[in-house]
């Protein structure tokens, strides 16, 4: 069965740089929910996207922005990066109404900050 | 006060042992709950929700308070693959169903 993807696994960037990551919710799930993992640290909810429309904010700096676009997908864009960026972001999605179910979280991607 | 409050780990148990991990949560709201397992590294995986009435799924048995706002999690004869964070999960009780995560507890399984 499709999951969750996103893109890239894997990211080393310098402090001040900018990323962007990707995530591809599972197919007919109109629902996005970024969250970021430090070390040793429980998942923290950043953002979430209900039909292209931002449906929550957590604890997203301002430095961060994303958006759900046309085909569900969802960016996750991250300026004047900081060592303490470093973490695992996961997106994870659902559809909306079967939320209540639990979402299914992507394999995340691993953001180093030197 | 988080909203989702474990047992501290890590619980460091022989392969074949019972082990039981409690959960609280502060928002009345809250419909949904979760356990979900994350290995090292890994993204967090659906164990299996939990609900009112207590559920059962092999090995795992779940059950919720709602009165008391407590969940817990019980693994029968652990197995040496059980070894991974186990993290509390409760949404929010409100429209966006944004999930709220527990600290997690570890567990280690030894031969």
């Amino acid at each position: 069965a499709a999951g969750v993807i996103q893109s890239p696994r894997h990211l080393i960037k310098e402090k001040r740089e900018t990323a962007t990551l990707k995530c591809y919710p599972i197919p007919r799930h109109d629902t996005v929910y970024w969250y970021q993992q430090g070390p040793g640290q429980d998942p923290q909810f950043l953002i979430s996207f209900y039909e292209k429309m931002q449906s929550d904010k957590g604890s997203i700096p301002d430095r961060f922005s994303a958006q759900q676009f046309s085909d569900y997908h969802s960016e996750l864009n991250m300026s004047s990066l900081e060592l303490g960026d470093s973490a695992l972001y996961f997106c994870a999605s659902s559809s909306h109404r079967d939320s209540y179910y639990g979402y299914t979280f992507g394999s995340g991607t691993r953001l180093t900050v030197v | 006060r988080k909203e989702v409050e474990q047992d501290p780990g890590p619980f460091n148990v022989p392969e074949g042992a019972t082990v039981a991990f409690n959960c609280t949560y502060s928002n009345s709201a809250s419909q949904s709950f979760f356990w979900y397992r994350q290995d090292c590294r890994k993204e967090p995986k659906l164990l299996m929700s939990v609900y009112s009435s207590g559920n059962e799924d092999g090995r795992f048995t779940a059950q919720l308070n709602r009165a008391s706002q407590y969940i817990s999690l019980l693994i029968r004869d652990s197995k040496l693959s059980d070894s991974a964070t186990y993290l509390c999960v409760v949404n929010r009780g409100d429209s966006s169903y944004k999930l709220i995560f527990g600290s997690g507890t570890r567990l280690l399984v030894r031969p």
